[in-house]
């Protein structure tokens, strides 16, 4: 099925663990994004790509590294976890980032615990 | 100051019983969208409704409708008809047309259906 695919559904880390969360679409879309939801705060952007080799960092980027190597794979790293980063992360694609009509199809999310 | 504001952490509504959720936005971005997304209990994010600004009508989706009054900058959903299966959390966000590389999101607001 056509969509945003997120890889894994659930994690465990340890603190101070690194990990890559996965993040991969089959419609072209050129715009690529990382949010992560905490209760009461809504979904807060971490880093979005606009295209192959193009990203750039949203409201809260400290602890997350990302790579657009090809259209369809955006990879979300934590590089050091910390119980902080306790949260559910989605990863959502659009057809154009100059485009107001461009809807978000999201990824079915990651539920990250770090312990 | 907050792009979207969701002042309604929670609402009610007796089944088949029609219910406005709230939406403020700040942008002085003249070309904007504005979207309404569900996120039941599984934990995805549904597109519902996208408005325009320049649209002059309300948008409609089904027994989903925008009530877009674009002087009072508010955009609120208008769910018709509510059924048990409309509970869930909905999130309004908008994207502006200057950049579009960003949707911004409200918090939330916590809808449950009452049979």
């Amino acid at each position: 099925n056509a969509g945003v695919t997120q890889t894994p559904k659930f994690q465990v880390l340890k603190t101070g663990q690194s990990m890559t969360l996965q993040c991969a679409q089959d419609m072209n879309h050129e715009y690529m994004s990382w949010y992560r939801q905490d209760p009461g705060m809504g979904l807060r952007l971490i880093h979005y790509s606009v295209g192959a080799g193009i990203t750039d960092q949203g409201e809260v980027p400290n602890g997350y590294n990302v790579s657009r190597s090809t259209t369809e794979d955006f990879p979300l790293r934590l590089l050091s976890a910390a119980p902080s980063q306790t949260s559910v992360y989605f990863c959502a694609s659009s057809t154009s980032y100059r485009d107001r009509e461009g809807g978000y199809t999201f990824g079915s999310g990651t539920r990250l615990t770090v312990v | 100051a907050q792009k979207i504001t969701q002042t309604q952490p929670g609402m009610f509504v007796q089944e088949k019983e029609a219910v406005t959720l709230d939406c403020t936005y700040d942008t002085s971005d003249p070309s904007y969208g504005l979207f309404w997304y569900k996120q039941p209990s599984s934990g995805e994010m549904i597109f519902l409704i996208y408005q325009g600004s320049y649209d002059q009508q309300n948008a409609t989706e089904g027994r989903y409708s925008l009530n877009f009054q674009k002087a009072r900058k508010s955009a609120n959903l208008v769910i018709s008809a509510s059924q048990l299966g409309d509970s869930a959390m909905y999130f309004c966000a908008m994207r502006e047309g200057r950049t579009g590389n960003q949707f911004y999101f409200g918090t939330g607001t916590s809808l449950t259906v009452i049979p």
